[in-house]
């Protein structure tokens, strides 16, 4: 198995709920990332798990938070949402923290209301 | 940190011509610069990637290009065709910056039959 997923694709969510995206590897990758995404922007990082432990925050607000439960999980916690947290949530893999390739899943497209 | 900056914004080119688009990195510890390509509603996909230690480098009809010295890379698409048309995304790999990717801004390519 060669590939990220991501479930759900789409989630629309309101501001009061709270719901988790999940990402799955098969690849052996020890290092896993959540990216955020706007329309026409490049990937913005977020995250980043390196052997199940978090390596890096990006100053991300506490209203997400992420979850390794093991090597091939990765679950992002969504609670509190604003609208501008509305985005494309990419997920990614990569051998090891700083390897050269990394490989993005399919991601899931957030609308909050 | 590392910023990289991706020119032109968009292009628009015929089928069959080919399409260069550049990117400049600031930091000279930069080691690893990948391009990853976008189709609407889609994964960013690896497509061609260069070390530092390279000056070129080939896959078919693409071709990336690095000059260490003037710190920018660009990459060359030949006999280009209708489905090249995604939005394009370079970045640059530093070990000063927790080996994380730095993106540059993307280019939407356009390649009309």
């Amino acid at each position: 198995d060669t590939e990220v997923t991501q479930t759900p694709k789409h989630l629309v969510m309101g501001m009061t709920n709270k719901k988790s995206l999940k990402c799955e590897q098969h690849m052996g990758h020890r290092a896993m990332y959540w990216y955020k995404q706007k329309a026409k922007k490049p990937p913005e990082l977020m995250f980043v798990y390196s052997y199940e432990k978090l390596s890096i925050n990006e100053s991300v607000p506490s209203r997400f938070s992420p979850e390794c439960p093991n090597s091939s999980l990765l679950n992002l916690h969504l609670h509190a949402l604003q609208p501008e947290d509305s985005a494309l949530y990419l997920c990614a893999s990569s051998q090891r923290q700083g390897s050269y390739e990394q490989y993005f899943g399919p991601g899931t497209r957030l609308t909050v209301t | 940190g590392e910023n990289v900056e991706q020119h032109p914004s968009t292009l628009s080119v015929q089928e069959g011509d080919s399409a260069v688009i550049k990117c400049t990195y600031s930091d000279s510890a930069s080691n690893y610069f990948p391009w990853y390509k976008q189709e609407l509603g889609k994964r960013p996909q690896l497509i061609i990637d260069i070390r530092s230690n390279v000056g070129e480098k080939k896959d078919q009809r693409i071709a990336v290009t690095l000059n260490k010295t003037a710190k920018h890379f660009s990459l060359h698409i030949t006999e280009t065709q209708p489905e090249d048309s995604a939005v394009y995304f370079c970045a640059a790999k530093n070990n000063n910056a927790g080996n994380m990717l730095t993106f540059g801004g993307g280019t939407r390519l356009m390649v009309k039959p």
